[in-house]
């Protein structure tokens, strides 16, 4: 069974420029999370979906960040216009309703120059 | 929560020993703890777990340890390996309604097994 799948891996963009980030969670999990890494530190949260709805957005940066969830399995998250402290890594999970353990997807490397 | 500073904590161990990673948690109300490693360039990736009505779990050469009247968190790993070197986060998990988790991670640490 696959992962969760994140693409891309890398992307570079210069600062002021729109990104996009996609993620497809393991077939059947409820629940999708969206995380940022920052170099040296543990993920946190962005924004946690149940099916197509978001429970929990009270972290995502409303102004720029922007999530959707259409039809409750793929996802993308999409900044506009990135700046340069967006730089981190972008996490992707999802978990089964009721479980306590999430899975994670690769991440995607967001460079902003 | 907001993660503070830009170092990790860090543990060198020499191969075939036993490693102990710990963890101080904030959240008295989380219904399960979790601790994942994350390798260079990887996702986190699930350990172990152990719900907060117990206190000892173990697993294959990982036993995590949960001291709730210090709000602690363990991880013991047993002869560490090469392949165990990573970071290690551990994190809480609550049910914050109808089966949905809220998922929150520690400070990490930075395990490097020394051959």
């Amino acid at each position: 069974e696959a992962g969760v799948v994140q693409s891309p891996r890398y992307k570079i963009i210069e600062k002021k420029q729109p990104v996009a980030f996609w993620c497809n969670p393991i077939s059947g999990h409820n629940t999708l999370y969206w995380y940022r890494q920052n170099l040296g530190q543990g993920p946190e949260l962005l924004i946690r979906y149940e099916n197509e709805e978001a429970v929990d957005d009270s972290q995502l940066p409303k102004d720029r960040f922007s999530a959707e969830r259409l039809k409750g399995v793929d996802s993308t998250l999409k900044i506009q216009p990135a700046e340069l402290g967006d730089s981190a890594v972008y996490l992707c999970a999802s978990s089964l309703k009721g479980s306590a353990e999430a899975f994670f997807g690769q991440g995607t490397r967001l460079t902003v120059v | 929560g907001e993660s503070v500073g830009l170092h990790l904590p860090t543990l060198s161990v020499q191969e075939g020993d036993n490693s102990i990673i710990n963890c101080a948690y904030s959240n008295s109300a989380s219904d399960y703890f979790i601790w994942y490693k994350q390798e260079s360039g990887k996702g986190p990736q699930f350990i172990i777990d152990i719900r907060s009505n117990m206190d000892k779990r173990q697993g294959q050469r990982v036993t995590v340890l949960l001291n709730k009247t210090v709000k602690h968190l363990s991880l013991q790993i047993a002869a560490t390996q090469p392949g165990d070197s990573a970071v290690y986060f551990c994190a809480e998990n609550w049910d914050s309604g109808a089966g949905s988790y809220q998922l929150t991670f520690g400070k990490g640490t930075k395990l490097s097994v020394i051959p």
